[in-house]
């Protein structure tokens, strides 16, 4: 079946480094692929998407580039800021009976200490 | 604009006990859904629905139900807690059930911590 497989975190970073969240999956077809964000004590906010091979999603600095070749969506900031810190899910939706269902990564916890 | 929300934020049972998890939005959206986040497995999809009156299982149904009367509200039922079900539960809603057509994205409440003894 479909699933998203994502680095083991936590990943933790000094304030203004470079992050990467790998992010991989497997799906039958064309998924649609998504980052979300978790702040503590809140829910999930899409972060950003891309729905087909080669587009690239960016939203408040990350960015992700969907690699069909390499069935991967890793996540990138080129400066990270304390306040980015979360949990990072990766998701894809394979939504072919339009159940409007997510599958989704296990999560990884970024800290980012200043 | 109050989005999703869920009520209660926090709840401890007893093992046997039933409860009622409650999830509202005033978005008018159709589509809404259950999932539960456990450590190490990201969420996963228990129940959801594409409308008044229509519901599905996703992928862990087992221990819970559903109903949805209205648009607005989606309740989910524990029947008879189990220790097992010890989780963070989020209610999300969306304006279209496809998130491979639709640029809306899902909308997530801020979630139930339910603790099973």
């Amino acid at each position: 079946g479909d699933s998203v497989t994502q680095m083991e975190g936590p990943v933790t970073l000094s304030e203004e480094a470079f992050l990467t969240i790998n992010c991989t999956y497997t799906a039958t077809g064309y998924p649609s692929l998504f980052w979300y964000v978790q702040y503590p004590g809140e829910g999930l906010q899409l972060l950003l998407k891309a729905t087909k091979a080669d587009d690239k999603g960016s939203n408040k600095g990350f960015e992700a580039t969907y690699r069909k070749e390499t069935t991967s969506f890793h996540l990138e900031k080129g400066s990270v800021q304390v306040s980015d810190s979360a949990v990072y899910f990766c998701a894809l939706s394979a939504d072919s009976s339009n159940t409007g269902k997510l599958i989704f990564g296990q999560g990884t916890t970024l800290q980012v200490k200043p | 604009n109050a989005g999703v929300t869920q009520t209660p934020k926090f709840q401890v049972l007893k093992t046997g006990q039933s409860m009622t998890l409650q999830c509202a939005q005033d978005m008018n959206h159709e589509y809404m859904s259950w999932y539960r986040q456990d450590p190490g497995m990201g969420l996963r999809l228990i129940h959801y629905s594409v409308g008044a009156g229509i519901t599905d299982q996703g992928e862990v149904p087992n221990g819970y139900n559903v109903s949805r009367s209205t648009t607005e509200d989606f309740p989910l039922r524990l029947l008879s807690a189990a220790p097992s079900q010890t989780s963070v539960y989020f209610c999300a809603s969306s304006a279209v059930p496809s998130a491979v057509i639709s640029n809306q994205p899902q909308h997530f409440g801020d979630g139930t911590r339910l603790s099973i003894l």
